[in-house]
């Protein structure tokens, strides 16, 4: 298994700024992958972090809104730049083990509220 | 395009009591089901994965059932108690983590 934190837990931000959310894990995982959970709304898959190098972007999010660092094997982070209400939503790191055979695990997610 | 769909949305029953939730899904190709728990505030935990030659499996007083000719699932939950209630998300991978369609989610209430 894994255990994953992330930080900070929620926030309440202002409209165009910026949020780094970071994402911890107490092994090393062969991936990570962010999600975005919208009120109301299942979750829905934002990017790969791959390690070393680009974040791989599901179709209709892109680097320059939600730049994302893997440094290593265990540690993401996730940023949501010049933000707009429409951000507003539960922002969960996710893992995949190293040898695990379909084992996906989730982070407690961050709950952002954008005014 | 792939669909996962859920029922009911929203369900509150009596601790003690039985229930099943709903997984009906077009997903193709098919390569896992999994069902989640999520608490409020907490991120999914895992609580079953099926593969297409699986058609039950448990985890305590949770069983799921597979039926993939008819490409539906359901969640029985044994003797409710009241940490129990929370959402829980009906999941399906087509091969590989980015290739995964995630329900909605029906949200239980277990009531005293």
């Amino acid at each position: 298994s894994a255990v994953i934190s992330q930080k900070p837990s929620r926030d309440i931000c202002q409209r165009g700024t910026s949020l780094t959310i970071q994402c911890q894990v107490d092994s090393q995982v062969t991936m990570m992958f962010w999600y975005r959970q919208q009120p109301g709304q299942s979750l829905t898959l934002i990017a790969t972090a791959n390690q070393g190098s680009e974040a791989t972007y599901e179709s209709g999010f892109v680097i320059d809104k939600f730049p994302i660092s893997r440094p290593n094997l265990t540690f993401s982070t996730l940023t949501v730049s010049n933000m707009s209400p429409e951000d507003s939503s539960i922002y969960l790191c996710s893992v995949v083990p190293a040898g695990s055979a379909d084992e996906q695990f989730f982070g407690p997610g961050t709950r952002l509220t954008v005014l | 395009k792939n669909q996962v769909e859920q029922s009911p949305q929203s369900l509150i029953i009596l601790e003690g009591k039985n229930c099943t939730l709903q997984c009906n899904y077009t997903v193709s190709p098919f390569s896992n089901l999994r069902w989640y728990k999520q608490d409020t505030g907490r991120g999914p935990v895992s609580l079953t994965i099926m593969t297409f030659s699986e058609n039950t499996k448990s985890n305590g007083r949770y069983t799921a059932t597979l039926d993939a000719d008819t490409k539906q699932s359901s969640l029985h939950i044994t003797a409710s108690q009241l940490s129990d209630s929370a959402s829980y998300i009906c999941v399906v991978s087509s091969g590989g983590y980015q290739k995964v369609t995630f329900g909605i989610g029906t949200k239980l209430q277990v009531i005293p």
